[in-house]
């Protein structure tokens, strides 16, 4: 069975600068997706970024930048020039088709 | 208007009793699942449907029972409520694999409290 692992229960960040926050799995299978969504205190689930295993490059989107390491089975969420919006519980998952397998989740706060 | 919209966004109820939660994607997406999320945040697939058929059942109680009349709608009937159903249920949808299935939308979700 797959898991995800988030080993950082909360982080806090200044203003403007930058955080990590970490994620492992475990799977056997070769061709799968890596998630991290963003939940705020509204409750809506929001896809933050995605990569795909075959791919090499980490994904970028914005301010979002993942670290894949596919051997480590690692996955890090980088947030650059972070802002008060980011604030958030953040959760990494592992997906092959079927169903999404949840970390469980990172509080991040962000400091003015 | 809403991708996934689910209803009710509140349910409060007491134990033994029995309720549905419904959900509907106009997206055309193949695929509805549910989610649920214990108070510690903790969010674990429950069903899978694809164009209708079961495909994932996650050894959830048999009282909880999805229904599928058509390919945009999932609902939730749960039996007999019990303290330990309280959580927040999400539904999602996404296209069929193969055809952008990792693009996963959810609804807003649904609290249950079970008093």
């Amino acid at each position: 069975a797959q898991t995800v692992t988030q080993s950082q229960p909360e982080m806090s960040v200044q203003e403007a600068e930058t955080v990590t926050l970490s994620c492992t799995y475990d799977t056997s299978e070769s061709d799968y997706y890596l998630f991290w969504y963003k939940q705020p205190p509204s409750r809506q689930m929001i896809l933050v970024i995605r990569q795909e295993a075959y791919k090499q490059q980490n994904a970028t989107e914005n301010r979002f930048s993942v670290n894949f390491q596919k051997a480590a089975k690692s996955f890090s969420l980088k947030i650059s020039d972070s802002q008060l919006g980011d604030a958030a519980m953040y959760f990494c998952a592992w997906g092959n088709g079927n169903k999404l397998v949840f970390g469980a989740g990172t509080i991040l706060r962000v400091k003015s | 208007d809403t991708a996934v919209s689910q209803t009710p966004k509140y349910l409060v109820t007491q134990m033994g009793n029995d309720k549905s939660i419904k959900c509907e994607q106009n997206l055309g997406h193949d695929t509805m699942y549910w989610y649920k999320q214990d108070s510690k945040k903790f969010l674990k697939i429950m069903f899978s449907y694809n164009n209708k058929e079961l495909i994932i059942n996650e050894t959830v109680p048999n009282r909880f029972s999805p229904k599928s009349p058509d390919k945009a709608h999932l609902n939730l009937h749960i039996n007999s409520l019990e303290l330990g159903d309280s959580a927040v249920y999400f539904c999602a949808s996404s296209p069929s694999r193969g055809q952008g299935w990792e693009k996963l939308f959810f609804g807003s979700g649904t609290q249950l409290s079970v008093l």
